[in-house]
């Protein structure tokens, strides 16, 4: 069964310390979207991309988060610096066309300290 | 713009009682509608999906149908059981874009 593989899956760290996390999408998919999950705020889209090329990144705070897909095998989600707000899960989810399902994988949890 | 709105939760049930979770939606062209499914310590699963109106989707005994005229997609199990426990989430998509319900948290006890 192909699956979107996230790791870590777990990751403590200080605050002000550099965190990053990395997604394999689905060979052949082509559209990768990040997600965070609180109990607060419920899912939120972070940023997605297409063919590697990132659509809509208006989810993420600029000054301190970054996303980039250096390949198609893999997507990257960095945290420069961490502050205890950003504590979460991240979801990675990829999707092969329009219209079709998102296969998401089982999330980074992130406590920062 | 589109948006998915679901029946909040929690909703609590006995094993064997029939289960109903509200999903309706407003978007300005034809989406696709599914349903997902989040086990504690897991990401989101498909769980069904629909592509045009009046498609059923329907996977381990639970269904849904499409419907235009009410813009619903409901979610339905006859007889739910603790396994299914879990967190429900109604989404859709159209082109690029994917719209998620806030979920509705499922118990199920013995």
């Amino acid at each position: 069964d192909a699956r979107v593989t996230q790791t870590p899956r777990h990751k403590v760290t200080e605050m002000g310390q550099e965190v990053t996390m990395r997604c394999q999408p689905i060979l052949g998919h082509n559209t990768v979207f990040w997600y965070r999950q609180t109990m607060m705020q419920g899912l939120e889209l972070l940023a997605y991309f297409r063919n590697r090329a990132p659509l809509d990144d208006s989810g993420m705070p600029k000054d301190r988060f970054s996303a980039e897909m250096p390949d198609a095998t893999l997507a990257t989600l960095k945290i420069q610096p961490s502050e205890p707000r950003d504590s979460a899960v991240y979801f990675c989810a990829s999707g092969s066309s329009y219209n079709s399902p998102l296969h998401f994988g089982n999330g980074t949890r992130l406590t920062v300290t | 713009g589109d948006s998915v709105t679901q029946m909040e939760g929690p909703v609590t049930l006995s094993e064997e009682a029939f289960l109903t979770i509200n999903c309706t939606y407003t978007a300005t062209g034809y989406p696709s509608l599914f349903w997902y499914v989040q086990y504690p310590g897991e990401g989101l699963q498909l769980l069904l999906k629909a592509t045009k109106a009046d498609d059923k989707g329907s996977n381990k005994g639970f269904e849904a149908t499409y419907r235009k005229e009410t813009t619903s997609f409901h979610l339905e199990k006859g007889s739910v059981q603790v396994s299914d426990s879990a967190v429900y989430f109604c989404a859709l998509t159209f082109g690029n874009q994917f719209y998620f319900g806030t979920g509705t948290s499922l118990t199920v006890i013995p």
